[in-house]
């Protein structure tokens, strides 16, 4: 199956500095780069995901950077705010099922 | 609403009994799964559905799970004679179509086995 690494696995900035949560992967076929942000009590939420045929994508404040021949790719998080706390995980597809990395707990302190 | 729905929220259930945690996915979406996410780890899948059909089982931990999708669209993952390594939050997700697309995940059944 796929080998998904995340790190940091706690990551504590503040308020309005930048965070940056990166995966590594094994399966040089996989093509798609979703992450999910998961608050307490609650199931994983897409926040940002990249294709294989693009290096970078952003939304708003979220950017995904991937870089396909080191196998990694990367979550960027500009001007932090409180509401940003939550658990960060990457996942990767390996035959239609994600595999997923073991999770980054972001703290924002205001 | 129009995300996934998963019921019950939260299950207690004794050592030994039977479980059947229920979701509905997102209308009209063709691809339905199962994972199953311990206390601070991340989701590990269980199983697969491509409208009725159970594709890929692979992640399913006993042959006491079942899982089923009968008419394509709402899906039951039951669970027999629970035991204590079983509690867990369980997720289903759906996506629109096959291959690597948006998995979007319900809010979990919390399972916890006395």
């Amino acid at each position: 199956g796929e080998n998904v690494e995340q790190h940091p696995s706690t990551l504590s900035v503040q308020e309005g500095d930048s965070a940056v949560i990166k995966c590594t992967y094994s399966d040089s076929a996989s093509n798609y780069f979703p992450w999910y942000k998961q608050e307490l009590g609650k199931g994983p939420q897409l926040i940002i995901d990249i294709r294989s045929n693009v290096g970078e994508k952003k939304d708003q404040r979220i950017a995904v950077t991937l870089n396909k021949t080191a196998k990694h790719f990367s979550l960027h998080i500009t001007e932090t705010q409180p509401e940003d706390s939550a658990v960060y995980f990457c996942a990767s597809p390996h035959f239609n099922k994600f595999y997923f990395g073991s999770g980054t707990k972001l703290n924002v302190k205001p | 609403g129009a995300g996934v729905s998963q019921s019950p929220r939260y299950k207690v259930a004794k050592r030994g009994q039977d479980v059947a945690l229920r979701c509905d996915p997102i209308s009209g979406h063709v691809s339905l799964f199962w994972y199953q996410q311990a206390l601070g780890q991340g989701p590990e899948f269980l199983t697969y559905f491509q409208n009725e059909a159970q594709l890929d089982k692979s992640g399913l931990p006993s042959d006491r799970f079942f899982a089923e999708r009968p008419e394509g669209s709402v899906s039951t993952l039951k669970i027999q004679r629970t035991q204590q390594e079983d509690s867990a939050v369980y997720l289903c997700a759906s996506s629109p179509g096959v291959g690597d697309q948006p998995q979007h995940f319900g809010d979990g059944t919390r399972l916890s086995i006395l």
